[in-house]
């Protein structure tokens, strides 16, 4: 259980175009997911919170608008990376909250290793 | 502001030997603690975590941690080490949500 899958695992694009990422919870309902950045040989940073139904919450020095989120339903939420820059070559990782009863646990995604030309 | 400092940034030990990661936390509340393990290029396991109850806690693969209040510690254990355990280990702590990361540290095996 708890399986969090990401699509695609790795794109490559041109400096300026946008790319989305998507990530789904597979056997479980999210209401809320989370967006982490991770450079090589360090460890992750939290971008984002995604909360379906509503906007998300963005970290100190992320800018919303470069990176759109939208939660539209209980098991997906997407990240757009818009007007790709080389600075934004990164590996993406989302995860996605167990809820119910019992304390909260993340469970992450594959990751989503992005290069931009 | 809570904090995750894991002192090793890179620990080598031999198949079939023990392990410890140790992690050290800054918390201002009874912190939830968390281990994950990320294979290259993969996402992030969760080997085990904490909430409340028994401190010594069992996990995925044979991991276990033991949570020490007086110490702000959370270290990560293993009786015998396996080939496949390379890779890197990152402890975590957070309210019910937000979670916070430490640094990693890199698991090399030797045969």
């Amino acid at each position: 259980g708890a399986v969090v899958s990401q699509h695609p695992s790795r794109v490559i694009c041109k400096s300026g175009t946008s790319v989305k990422i998507e990530c789904r919870s597979l056997d479980f309902q999210a209401t809320t997911m989370f967006w982490y950045r991770q450079f090589p040989k360090q460890s992750l940073m939290l971008m984002a919170t995604s909360n379906e139904g509503s906007k998300a919450t963005y970290e100190q020095g992320v800018e919303k608008d470069k990176f759109l989120i939208n939660h539209a339903s209980l098991t997906l939420s997407t990240l757009t990376v818009t007007s790709a820059h080389p600075e934004d070559s990164s590996f993406y990782i989302c995860s996605a909250l167990t809820g119910g009863g019992a304390p909260e646990t993340q469970y992450f995604g594959p990751g989503t290793r992005l290069l931009v030309l | 502001a809570q904090s995750v400092t894991q002192p090793d940034i890179h620990i080598t030990v031999s198949e079939g030997a023990s392990l410890e990661l140790r992690c050290n936390y800054s918390y201002g509340a009874t912190p939830y603690l968390f281990w994950y393990v990320q294979s290259p290029g993969q996402g992030l396991q969760l080997l085990l975590k904490y909430f409340s109850g028994d401190t010594l806690v069992q996990g995925i693969k044979g991991f276990e941690a033991e949570f020490k209040r007086s110490q702000s510690s959370f270290n990560l254990r293993k009786p015998s080490v396996h080939w496949s355990d390379a890779a890197e280990y990152f402890c975590a702590v957070g309210s019910r949500r937000a979670l916070t990361f430490g640094s990693g540290t890199r698991l090399q095996v030797q045969p």
